[in-house]
């Protein structure tokens, strides 16, 4: 089955970190640039950050520049976002999604998404 | 960045009845890179639409998507009771990608 599924979300203190992760399976992970995407509690969708099928080409949202760091394993066919120095505006689902461009394509828009993983920012 | 901004917010309509939702964009996208999704309570989002016009693999063609620079429409030939959902857009010709606020399509 083609899926992703994501995990490490939780509630965690402002300025504190979390490393999140996915897990594909289903369709050839090192082929294919991969996203993650967040929506807060009742909101919209923010691209936060992508990444290229061999790590070589990585870009963030500006609002998380600094301070999130996104990385894979084609390996383990696993993308990690670490992020660090939370604030409360970072409180969303986070998504993992797939880009639907096929190396050596980006296509920058989505055609899977995880169910996500929910991050809390809270005292 | 652009900026996308999708009106109505809310469009009250009976199955059966027909919607256009609309995405305007703060400039013009590039090579009509616009997408659709439609996100239902509970779940993530769903591609419906890309290239403005074209529709995503097993779409029905009770959905199509027209537009270019810096106007689009998502319209919904009729609406079954599976559609009632909120639906974005989302531009991916300028870094970096940005989403329209939604359009959420409910039954009146």
């Amino acid at each position: 089955e083609v899926q992703l599924v994501e995990s490490g979300g939780g509630l965690v203190q402002p300025g504190r970190s979390l490393r999140l992760s996915c897990a594909a399976s289903g369709f050839t992970f090192d082929d294919y640039a991969m996203h993650w995407v967040r929506q807060p509690p009742g909101k919209g969708l923010e691209w936060v950050s992508g990444i290229s099928w061999d790590s070589g080409s990585i870009g963030y949202a500006e609002s998380v520049q600094g301070r999130f760091t996104i990385s894979r394993d084609n390996a383990k066919n696993s993308l990690y976002l670490q992020v660090n120095r939370l604030r409360p505006e970072d409180t969303a689902l986070y998504y993992c999604v797939k880009d639907s461009g096929s190396w050596p394509t980006l296509n920058w828009y989505f055609d899977l998404w995880g169910r996500g993983t929910l991050v809390t920012v809270s005292s | 960045e652009i900026v996308l901004t999708q009106s109505p917010g809310t469009l009250s309509l009976s199955p059966g009845e027909g919607a256009t939702l609309s995405c305007r964009a703060s400039q013009n996208v590039g090579s009509n890179s616009l997408a659709w999704y439609q996100q239902k309570p509970g779940q993530a989002p769903r591609l419906l639409i890309y290239g403005a016009s074209s529709r995503a693999t097993g779409i029905p063609d009770r959905f199509s998507g027209s537009g270019s620079g810096t106007d689009f429409t998502l319209t919904i030939s009729r609406l079954e009771p599976e559609d009632f959902a909120v639906y974005y857009c989302q531009q991916y010709g300028s870094s970096p990608p940005t989403f329209g606020g939604g359009t959420k399509v409910e039954i009146k």
